[in-house]
């Protein structure tokens, strides 16, 4: 079946340095991918959805200058958490969609436990 | 009002048990509904779509009632491997993106 690689599953960071995540689908093309970010006791709360080739569209409350997304080919996206601080520390997940399966289509990473100290 | 629903519980029951889980969303133009599982801190995967018409796989009996905006789970016969979080998942027509419920947590115990 479809696989996301998600890389790295765990992260401990300092107080204001960048932190990038990276999401690769393996064998299909991933032609949008949703970055989720999970906190404790919560639900997955979408952060953007990036379509290849084009600008990330961020939901309400989401810095796009302290989340950057790329989603430079169809199977790569990567999610740079900048300037972080101990209230990012999060539980980060992709999500890609494979626009040929319809509703089966959405593969989830395995995470990025990110913990900034 | 968030968009999807869900009794956090934690529901504890004895293996054997049936239990149901509920879920209620918000946008009535919501056309894609499923049910995920999320084991500890790993990702969701996908445990079955929901259908109007009601559909089951094995164990599982999955229920959507349009007019109230209502969603169900039911296991039969509960297995300890069943113990996970699960996620009440909600796609609207305008987008792709999915909207999860906060989970509702089972733990199966002998």
């Amino acid at each position: 079946g479809a696989v996301v690689s998600q890389h790295p599953s765990r992260v401990i960071c300092k107080s204001g340095t960048s932190v990038k995540i990276e999401c690769r689908s393996l064998d299909f093309q991933a032609t949008t991918m949703f970055w989720y970010r999970q906190f404790p006791k919560q639900s997955l709360m979408l952060m953007a959805t990036s379509n290849e080739g084009s600008k990330a569209t961020y939901e309400q409350g989401v810095e796009k200058d302290k989340f950057l997304i790329n989603h430079a080919s169809l199977t790569l996206s990567t999610l740079t958490v900048t300037s972080a601080h101990p209230e990012d520390s999060s539980f980060y997940i992709c999500s890609a969609r494979d626009s040929g399966q319809g509703n089966y289509g959405y593969t989830f990473g395995s995470g990025t436990r990110l913990t900034v100290v | 009002r968030k968009e999807v629903e869900q009794d956090p519980g934690p529901f504890n029951v004895p293996e054997g048990a049936t239990v149901a889980f509920n879920c209620t969303y918000s946008n009535s133009a919501s056309q894609s509904f499923f049910w995920y599982r999320q084991d500890c801190r790993k990702e969701p995967k996908l445990l079955m779509s929901v259908y109007s018409s009601g559909n089951e796989d094995g164990r599982f009996t999955a229920q959507l009632n349009r007019a109230s905006q209502y969603i169900s789970l039911l296991i039969r016969d509960s297995k300890l491997s069943d113990s996970a979080t699960y996620l009440c998942v909600v796609k609207s027509n305008s987008g792709y993106a999915l909207n999860f419920g906060k989970g509702t947590s089972l733990l199966v115990t002998p």
